[in-house]
């Protein structure tokens, strides 16, 4: 399957702990997302990478949230000091980056619980 | 500011009816992108169409069919003879005309398809 991953599919933590997810993109996408979604909601943007840099944050991603790219291929969502708040699911995307389309293809993506 | 709009919370068909599913946008850029997105019981967002600003011709695959209409700034998604399958959340999104950009979601409509 070359489609988005991502793992954990299903995180439960007690709050205040931290907790960290995985995304692997297309092989062949430089362009990659995180958004989140809550209950009844469509996801709301976090965060994009081009390769391994960063270029945009939403002002969803508070201090305690930071994501990381470092080799351009995989990507890291951790969230530290979670809070009740913080449940949702975490949907990473890819897209591809000769074009200007802007199709971006998700993940199954990582259900967060926290108690 | 962009927005989107999607109205109906909650659809409910017969097999075999047809039914259309509305959206409505707001943005200034003059280019963007529209979206259709399915995600089924299992969760993972599916990629329906993408269309751009400048081109409002009709499109028609299969079953799906939408109609984008600038002046009134709606792109509607019209399923027909409606299968038991096609239950699930259908998610319009806009992004700017950039690659990168991030896609703003609207509510999400839930079909409910009864055989």
């Amino acid at each position: 399957d070359t489609g988005v991953s991502q793992n954990p599919r299903h995180k439960i933590t007690k709050r205040g702990q931290n907790v960290t997810f995985r995304c692997d993109p297309i092989s062949e996408h430089n362009r990659l997302y995180w958004y989140r979604q809550t209950l009844g909601q469509g996801p709301e943007f976090l965060t994009y990478f081009q390769n391994e840099a960063q270029l945009e944050k939403s002002r969803l991603l508070s201090d305690r949230f930071s994501a990381e790219r470092p080799k351009g291929s995989f990507s890291t969502l951790e969230i530290q000091r979670t809070e009740q708040g913080d449940s949702a699911m975490y949907l990473c995307a890819s897209s591809v980056s000769e074009t200007q389309r802007n199709e971006q293809f998700f993940g199954p993506g990582t259900r967060l619980t926290v108690l | 500011a962009q927005k989107v709009t999607q109205a109906q919370t909650e659809i409910s068909v017969v097999e075999k009816e047809d039914v259309t599913l509305d959206c409505v946008y707001e943005t200034r850029d003059t280019t963007y992108y529209l979206f259709w997105y399915k995600q089924p019981p299992s969760g993972e967002l599916v990629f329906l169409i993408r269309r751009n600003s400048f081109d409002e011709q009709n499109e028609i695959s299969g079953r799906y069919s939408w109609n984008f209409q600038k002046s009134t700034s709606s792109f509607n998604f019209t399923i027909t003879a409606s299968q038991v399958v096609d239950s699930a959340v259908y998610f319009c999104a806009l992004s700017g005309y950039q690659a990168g950009t991030a896609l703003i979601f609207g509510k999400g409509t839930t079909l409910s398809v009864s055989s």
